[in-house]
């Protein structure tokens, strides 16, 4: 069973272009999480996604960043006109069933390997 | 701000040696889970302690959790050099009404010298 997968795993953009990550769940995972690293700190929650649905963005930038799971083919992560402060790296997770509020939950999220974005 | 600390930031030790990090945060959880990271890599799931357990071990690690002192503990028991990673500490907390969002330290960075 192959794990979370993201592409590129590298990407480089100069400032004004656009930049998409891609993130394919683990096989039966309906449930898609972005997250983002900034250097030497911790990773950001940003946007929370079930197929065809946003469940919740509000770690997402209100301008420039979007983020899609269509019905078919992987999450994107779509950030339009990059500036450098957007250079990080980028963690997809997923999950085989949503994380509700639950107090006894013991689901957790599998994580990809990133997608490194520097802008020049 | 649910933002909580992780201590040492960087940790040191030999071979052989216990490895012992904290985690500290502000407001109460649903669960902590741990994770480890090697230098540009992903994430890696270590463990998750619910909010009403006080330890849980898996191989070599050990995690205790302290809901009094909104802290938690993650030891490595004879670290070898393959255990230098950064490790997380990553909560989901009740204010908010989700168990998904997970928030994280910046880290501690361990070295397992030979």
């Amino acid at each position: 069973n192959a794990g979370v997968m993201q592409n590129p795993r590298h990407l480089v953009r100069r400032r004004g272009q656009e930049a998409r990550l891609r993130c394919s769940p683990m096989k039966g995972h309906s449930h898609v999480y972005w997250y983002r690293q900034l250097p030497e700190e911790g990773l950001k929650f940003m946007v929370y996604l079930q197929k065809e649905n946003i469940i919740d963005e509000s770690g997402m930038p209100k301008e420039r960043f979007s983020a899609e799971f269509p019905k078919e083919g992987p999450s994107i992560l779509r950030i339009q006109q990059v500036v450098r402060g957007d250079s990080a790296a980028y963690f997809c997770a997923s999950s085989p069933v949503g994380l509700v509020w639950s107090h006894s939950s013991t689901d957790t999220q599998y994580f990809g390997p990133g997608t490194r974005l520097t802008v020049l | 701000s649910q933002q909580g600390e992780e201590d040492p930031q960087a940790l040191s030790i030999q071979e052989g040696e216990n490895a012992t990090m904290n985690c500290s945060y502000k407001t109460s959880i649903n669960n902590l889970q741990w994770y480890r990271q090697n230098s540009g890599r992903g994430l890696v799931h270590l463990i998750l302690i619910r909010s009403n357990e006080r330890e849980k071990h898996s191989g070599r690690l050990r995690v205790t959790l302290d809901t009094s002192k909104k802290s938690s503990s993650l030891l490595i028991t004879a670290s070898r050099a393959a255990d230098t990673a950064s490790y997380f500490c990553a909560r989901t907390h009740i204010s908010g009404g989700s168990n998904y969002k997970l928030t994280f330290g910046k880290g501690t960075l361990l070295t397992v010298n030979p």
